[in-house]
């Protein structure tokens, strides 16, 4: 069956970088873009980029531009997304969600999330 | 950035009765080159990732209760649960894919009365 496994909960500083990664299985991982999206604490959903695993082609949020990175390593079907600069207002649960590699498709399969907390 | 509007922030309506929620983007998500509007609602539960409802503004999402409905186009959406069950409680969020820059609304509370 198709499972996004994300990293574990992270707790960073401000101004230091965190890495969370995403495991896939049960699927062709390079048919399927994954997407980051993540929540704060009691606050709505935040799009922040996407990745082609077959081609590594990536896009950001113009909110992140700069701050995110999103990489991948087809060879343990795994995708990593990241964040440099963290501030406290980028504590949030941090979500992966794949999405077929076609234009104009939605996610169809999430990760469990992962909480950052950013904190002195 | 396309801005994604929902209104009410939050509503509680008894159960059996319906819930509207209303989605408005800053401009048209109407995609030309297929002539479909690129507009999705999601349900999201404590705890848990969202979960796709409808797609293309009105498509339901396999294994979506029929309850669940959406409509619109350009620029005004809604989704509509017809008689609303205790399972529904949850946040719903409509986004737009329009553009690769994909936005979400800031999310509608649906509680029971």
């Amino acid at each position: 069956q198709v499972q996004l496994v994300q990293s574990g909960a992270e707790v960073r500083k401000p101004g230091a970088s965190v890495k969370v990664s995403c495991r896939a299985s049960g699927y062709s991982f390079t048919n399927y873009d994954i997407n980051w999206v993540r929540q704060a604490p009691g606050q709505g959903l935040e799009w922040m980029g996407w990745m082609n695993p077959n081609s590594g082609n990536t896009g950001y949020a113009q909110k992140f531009q700069g701050r995110v990175t999103i990489t991948r390593d087809t060879s343990i079907s795994t995708a990593y997304m990241e964040l440099s600069s963290l501030r406290s207002d980028d504590t949030a649960v941090y979500y992966c969600a794949r999405r077929f590699a076609v234009p104009g498709t939605l996610p169809d399969y999430w990760g469990q999330g992962t909480l950052v907390t950013v904190s002195s | 950035d396309i801005v994604m509007t929902q209104a009410p922030d939050s509503l509680a309506v008894s159960l059996g009765e319906r819930a509207t929620i209303n989605c408005k983007s800053s401009q048209s998500v109407l995609y030309s080159s297929n002539n479909k509007n690129h507009l999705a609602w999601y349900q999201q539960k404590p705890g848990q990732p969202p979960k796709l409802l409808i797609y293309w503004a009105s498509t339901r999402e396999s294994g979506v209760p029929d309850r669940f409905s959406g409509s619109g186009s350009g620029t005004d959406f809604t989704l509509t649960i017809s008689s609303l069950q205790a399972e529904d409680v949850a946040v719903y969020y409509c986004q737009q894919y329009c553009t690769t820059q994909w936005t979400f609304g800031q999310g509608t509370k649906v509680e029971i009365k």
